[in-house]
Formats: structure tokens, C-alpha cells, sequence
């Protein structure tokens, strides 16, 4: 079954601390991953996508790094910022008549 | 980045009314446009993709003739909850997925929402 899993739920850190994000994936075949960021009430923005061959892709303070052979990613937000506080959602691409495969989100909330 | 416009952004209407939300891909063409409903602290849920052109298909759940979906150009899609509910109430969000170009990558854009409530 094509199943996007992330982790924490919520997240609360300190402005200027860094964050780690994971999302965990079992979509096959697998086309490309990619990290957005919503904001409550808003639609998501893109951060990064990701293709097979790559492992790691940068967006100013986020980085995204991808372990396709593990069916890991992980997104970095280096020395958060009050307005990074929102829902990061990882979505993968691929199985069977190519669907898109969300995450339930990792909620983050960074407090001064 | 590419962009997509939702319109209304919210709308309020009374139960039994039926209510258009519009989906439009200002700077590209978008051959495949996503219907996205959202509840309250949950992740988007699929409810149906358009391609330019041909009908709708409709996840499971979701009803086709309560959720009408019409994509007639490749920057316009409309989403059109009929007879709605309270419990139709919801955040939806359109998405665009750019015409695929040699050198592109995939991506798809997502509109800003719009927020249903119907009372």
C-alpha cells in the first residue's frame, strides 16, 4: 500500500533553533518527493522537489535531503524564524497510474 | 514561481444553495487540475482530478453529482458544490500541474484555498 508517514505531529522549538522534519514512504514505483509549506488558512507552497537521483536540495533556510534506497527524507530549517510556524507536508509521487501521496503534516510552531 | 488564483477566497451561503469556486493557472497551462478538500488540523484529502477537456475522475467517497467539476481550458477549472450542507463546510484548495515541457520538471501549484461555510 502507498503510504506517506511523517513524524513529529507537532513540533514546538525556540526562534533561532534548527528542526528536523522526517517523512517516511512506501509509494513504488517512485517518481519524486517534494516539501511544502502551508500556512493555516492558506494553500500549500512549494519548498523542494526530488527526483530519484537526488539527495539533497536547498531552499535559503530549508534544506530537504532524500535516501531512496531507505524511503527516508528529512527537511532541515536551519535557525527558525517566527514565521516558519505552519504545516510542513511531504508528498510523493509514483505507484500504480502515478498517484500523489500526501502526509498527514508535521505542525510547527516556533515561539520567541 | 508559477501561479495559481482561487475566487472567492471564503464565501458563506445558506443550506440547499449551490456554490462555484474557481480555480485558475495565471502563467502557464495546466493540463491536469486537482480538487482538494481540507478539514481542520487534517492534510489534504484528494477529491477529484480534471484533465482539459475530458470529465473528471472522482475519488471514492466523493460524490460526482453533489461535487461538479468542470475544466474547459487549460487555465480555468470550476468546482461547483451543489445543494450544500454544513457539513460540506471546509477549506478547498485547487492545484495545477504544469503542461509537461521537454527540460521541466513535474510540479504542481496549489491555489491559495477558499473557505466554505455554509450555515
Amino acid at each position: 500500500k502507498n503510504q506517506v508517514e511523517q513524524s513529529p505531529q507537532s513540533l514546538i522549538i525556540l526562534e533561532g533553533k534548527n528542526c528536523t522534519l522526517q517523512c517516511n514512504y512506501t509509494v513504488s514505483p517512485f517518481s519524486n518527493l517534494r516539501w511544502y509549506k502551508q500556512d493555516t488558512g492558506r494553500g500549500p507552497v512549494s519548498l523542494t522537489i526530488m527526483t530519484f537521483s537526488e539527495n539533497t536540495k536547498s531552499n535559503g533556510r530549508y534544506t530537504a535531503t532524500l535516501d531512496a534506497d531507505t524511503k527516508q527524507s528529512s527537511l532541515h530549517i536551519t535557525a527558525s524564524q517566527l514565521s516558519d510556524s505552519a504545516s510542513y507536508i511531504c508528498v510523493v509521487s509514483g505507484g500504480g497510474g502515478f498517484k500523489t501521496i500526501f502526509g498527514a503534516g508535521t505542525r510547527l510552531f516556533v515561539k520567541a | 514561481g508559477a501561479v495559481v488564483s482561487q475566487h472567492p477566497s471564503w464565501v458563506i451561503c445558506k443550506s440547499g444553495t449551490s456554490v462555484k469556486i474557481e480555480c485558475r493557472s495565471l502563467d502557464f497551462q495546466a493540463t491536469t487540475m486537482f480538487w482538494y478538500r481540507q478539514f481542520p488540523k487534517q492534510s489534504l484529502m484528494l477529491m477529484a482530478t480534471s484533465n482539459e477537456g475530458s470529465k473528471a475522475t472522482y475519488e471514492q467517497g466523493v460524490e460526482k453529482d453533489k461535487f461538479l467539476i468542470n475544466h474547459a481550458s487549460l487555465t480555468l477549472s470550476t468546482l461547483t458544490v451543489t445543494s450544500a450542507h454544513p457539513e460540506d463546510s471546509s477549506f478547498y484548495i485547487c492545484s495545477a500541474r504544469e503542461k509537461v515541457r521537454q527540460g521541466r520538471r513535474y510540479e504542481q501549484y496549489f491555489g491559495p484555498g477558499t473557505r466554505l461555510t455554509v450555515t
